[in-house]
């Protein structure tokens, strides 16, 4: 069946540090692909998203590339600022009407100044 | 503004009492969803429905009712039936075709059971 996997956190950074949390996936077919973000006591925000190999997707200075050879969707951002801190979930959609979004665990960053 | 509101954010309840938790749309969504959030769990799916009147078990359906009366509305029921309540429920909402699947989140309602 279809599944996410995505790194353990916690993930401890200083401000402005290099960002990435890596995210594979298993899935037949072509997926639609996407990060969320969760601020404490919040509700799930689009981050960004990528629906065929090879789309980068970009938001807020946070970029993901579609890899199907690797079955990859790793997310990076260049310098990290401490309003980044947050829980990241990267998730698929197997583009069949109706399905549900399939979600990898989480992986919370916390960037100190 | 479009979107989705869930209420109450903060809900207590004691044991052995049902619970119905809100959530409401206008963003003239076909597909709606629960999900259970649990710390170092990710998101588990509850429920989700299509279209109004018709509904799909997710994977922790158990100890769990919705109803889908209105396109707009996917209230979940938390049952006595269910061991463990306490948690964060966020409910979702997402074209049911023409779209990437994107879905669209409620700012969620944390469940404490006393």
């Amino acid at each position: 069946g279809n599944s996410v996997t995505q790194m353990e956190g916690p993930v401890t950074l200083s401000e402005e540090a290099f960002l990435t949390i890596n995210c594979t996936y298993t899935a037949t077919g072509y997926p639609s692909l996407f990060w969320y973000v969760q601020y404490p006591g919040e509700g799930l925000q689009l981050l960004l998203k990528a629906t065929k190999a090879d789309d980068k997707g970009s938001n807020k200075g946070f970029e993901a590339t579609y890899r199907k050879e690797t079955t990859s969707f790793h997310l990076e951002k260049g310098s990290v600022q401490v309003s980044d801190s947050a829980v990241y979930f990267c998730a698929l959609h197997a583009n069949q009407a109706g399905t549900a979004l399939i979600f990898g665990k989480g992986t919370t960053l916390s960037v100190s100044s | 503004d479009g979107g989705i509101t869930q209420s109450p954010k903060y809900l207590f309840r004691k044991e052995g009492q049902n619970v119905t938790l809100s959530c409401e749309q206008n963003l003239n969504h076909d597909a709606m969803y629960w999900y259970r959030q649990d710390p170092g769990q990710g998101l588990r799916l509850i429920y989700y429905s299509q279209i109004v009147n018709d509904f799909q078990k997710g994977d922790i359906a158990e100890g769990y009712s919705v109803s889908r009366e209105k396109k707009e509305s996917f209230p979940l029921t938390v049952t006595s039936a269910q061991k463990n309540p306490t948690a964060f429920y966020l409910c979702a909402s997402s074209m049911l075709a023409g779209g990437s699947g994107e879905q669209f989140f409620g700012p969620g309602t944390r469940l404490t059971v006393l």
